[in-house]
This record gives structure tokens, sequence and C-alpha cells, in this order.
């Protein structure tokens, strides 16, 4: 089954630090660029980070510049969102979301997502 | 970056009845090398990730029932139901791909009058 599975959403306070994983199966997960996108409570969708099939071209939201850095384990199948210097703000629902190519294109898979909440 | 602007908010339809949400983009996202629209549409039920619709404005995604379309091109994009299901109630977004800072729009709100 084609799927993915975030992972390691928690409560921190604000300045923490986190680290998402989201594990791909059913695809050929080196062939595909992938993205971190996130829902806050009642609100829309933001996009956030944006990495290339080969992981060597990455992209972020102004919102998290400095702060985030996506990477991904093309042998292990698995996309990484590392978060420092969290702030109440970055309190959302984390998807990872799957690009329908090796390009910046739409997303066609998302997985069911990892809630992150930044209180004191 | 690309500000993507839905309207209405908000919209009560009938069942069996037409649903029409409009998506505004700031700048144009239709390519000029392959004149391609870089735009998708997403529905979100409560408690649920999103699901692909649409795809280059009008492309439907494989198993999206064809009550969905979609239509428009530079600016001006249209999702349509054209005979509204239970099942249809969501929120639906429009996603611009056209930048590497990819924007979505605000969300409509579909429920049944």
């Amino acid at each position: 089954e084609v799927q993915l599975l975030e992972s390691g959403g928690g409560l921190l306070q604000p300045g923490g630090s986190l680290r998402l994983s989201c594990a791909a199966s059913g695809f050929t997960f080196r062939n595909y660029a992938m993205s971190w996108v996130r829902q806050t409570p009642g609100k829309g969708l933001e996009w956030v980070s944006h990495i290339s099939s080969s992981g060597e071209s990455t992209y972020y939201a102004d919102t998290v510049k400095g702060r985030f850095t996506v990477s991904r384990d093309n042998l292990k199948n698995t996309l990484f969102l590392e978060m420092n210097s969290l702030r109440a703000e970055d309190t959302a629902v984390y998807f990872c979301a799957k690009d329908s190519s090796a390009y910046n294109w739409y997303f066609d898979l998302w997985g069911r997502g990892t809630p992150v909440t930044v209180s004191p | 970056d690309i500000v993507m602007t839905q309207s209405p908010d908000s919209l009560p339809v009938s069942l069996g009845e037409r649903a029409t949400i409009t998506c505004k983009s700031s700048l144009s996202v239709l390519h000029s090398s392959n004149r391609k629209n870089y735009l998708a549409w997403y529905q979100q039920k409560p408690g649920q990730a999103p699901k692909l619709l649409i795809y280059w404005a009008s492309t439907r995604q494989s198993g999206v029932p064809d009550r969905f379309s979609g239509s428009g091109s530079g600016t001006d994009f249209t999702l349509t139901i054209s005979s509204l299901q239970a099942e249809d109630v969501a929120v639906y977004y429009c996603l611009q791909y056209y930048t590497n800072s990819y924007t979505f729009g605000q969300g409509t709100k579909l429920e049944i009058k």
C-alpha cells in the first residue's frame, strides 16, 4: 500500500527543538521530491519546506527559514524535519506530502499528520 | 510569494445542486514553456489529510468522481461540483506550485443547505 506515516510530534516549550519523521512505503521514495505542510488549529494549510528527490535542493517558507531543516534518507525511505527555536505560532499538525514528480509539482499523497504543540 | 484568494469562504448548497468555488492568484501560474497552469485543488474532510482532486487546473486525479471538474487559466480558476452529494461536505483548497514557494488558498467550506 502506498502511504506516508509521520511521527515525532509532541508538546514542548517555546525555544525547544523537535525532529519529525515521515516513513514512506509502497513507492520508489528516491524518485520523488517531498514537502512538509502544516495546518494550524481551525485554520488553513501552509507549506513549510520542500526537498528535491536527491536531497540536494531544499526550500523553506520565510516563517521557518533559519530555524527548520529538511532532510531525507533515500536508503531508509524516510523524510525528516528538524525544528529549532520553536515558537507558539509553530503549533500545528504537520503533514508530509509526496510530490507527483522529482520536480516542484503538485502533492499527490499526504500522510495523516503529527501534531506539534508549543506552549509554556 | 503568490497570494491565492478563494471565494466564497463558506458555501451552502442543496443536495443535487451545482457548487462553484473560485480561486484567484496574484500572479499568473501559466508556465510559458509548456502552457500548463500550475494549479491544483484539494478536498479535506474533518480529521483527514487533504486529498488531491484536480491538477494542472483541469486534470482529474484517478478515482475522483467526474462530477468534480476544474477550469480556468492564468490567474482565475474554478472548481465545480456538478451535483452535490452528501459526501462532498468538506473544505476545499487551491494550491499554486508555479514557484518553489508553494501557496494555498484560505479554503472554502462547502456545506449542505
